[in-house]
């Protein structure tokens, strides 16, 4: 069946590079885009970025000159890099199956949540 | 950027009470509207899609409606289990964007 699954460090201090993980199964990176969408603790959701099927990426204007996605079809791996992060990136991060525009988030991972603290 | 705005930003319902949260786009987005249910540590999960479609598994007592820039979702016969929050988003145009969320409560 389709999943997805977050994965990184659960504290980051300020100033320093996010790296996160998201591994699936159940379909293919070339078949489906992943997005990845943030939320703050109590607050609402935040569209990231994405990854497309052919490799290229869109990301957030607010977010794009510190945010990066990649990814490893062999390893059904999608990655995500964001620097010089602040406190007010603390949230919980998810990867989401993502299709064309039109077309809802239809599985998400469960999340990882994410502390920048000193 | 599409701005997508809910109300209300919560709400308190009494076990088998209909409810109605809306959702309003500053601009047209031709039913490219989905609702997602987030329960309390878990992840958002897709409820309807394209203002009106129900997904898989979603209960029929939940249901959407809407054109343009105005949409509900509406939950018949409130159950103990719907207890969540509530968000909407449009899938119209890039970034997609979401509502500011609206969380349910049993009276």
């Amino acid at each position: 069946q389709v999943q997805l699954k977050e994965s990184g460090p659960g504290l980051v201090q300020p100033s320093q590079t996010l790296s996160l993980t998201c591994t699936v199964s159940g379909f293919s990176l070339t078949s489906y885009h992943v997005s990845w969408v943030r939320q703050p603790p109590g607050k609402g959701l935040e569209w990231m970025g994405v990854i497309w099927t052919g490799g290229s990426t869109a990301y957030n204007s607010l977010l794009k000159s510190r945010l990066s996605i990649s990814r490893d079809i062999s390893k059904s791996q999608v990655f995500l890099k964001m620097n010089s992060l602040q406190t007010e990136d603390t949230a919980t991060y998810y990867c989401a199956r993502d299709r064309n525009l039109g077309v809802p988030f239809d599985y998400w991972g469960q999340g990882v949540m994410v502390t920048v603290s000193s | 950027d599409i701005q997508m705005t809910q109300s209300p930003a919560s709400l308190s319902a009494s076990l088998g009470e209909t409810v109605t949260i809306e959702c309003l786009a500053s601009e047209d987005i031709y039913s490219n509207l989905a609702w997602y249910q987030q329960k309390p540590g878990k992840s958002p999960q897709l409820l309807i899609y394209y203002a009106n479609s129900l997904n898989d598994g979603v209960p029929s007592r939940f249901s959407g409606s809407g054109s343009g820039t105005q949409y509900s979702l509406k939950i018949n016969s409130l159950q103990s289990e719907d207890v969540s929050i509530y968000f909407c988003q449009q899938n119209y145009d890039s970034p997609r964007t979401f509502g500011g969320g609206t969380k349910l409560e049993l009276k």
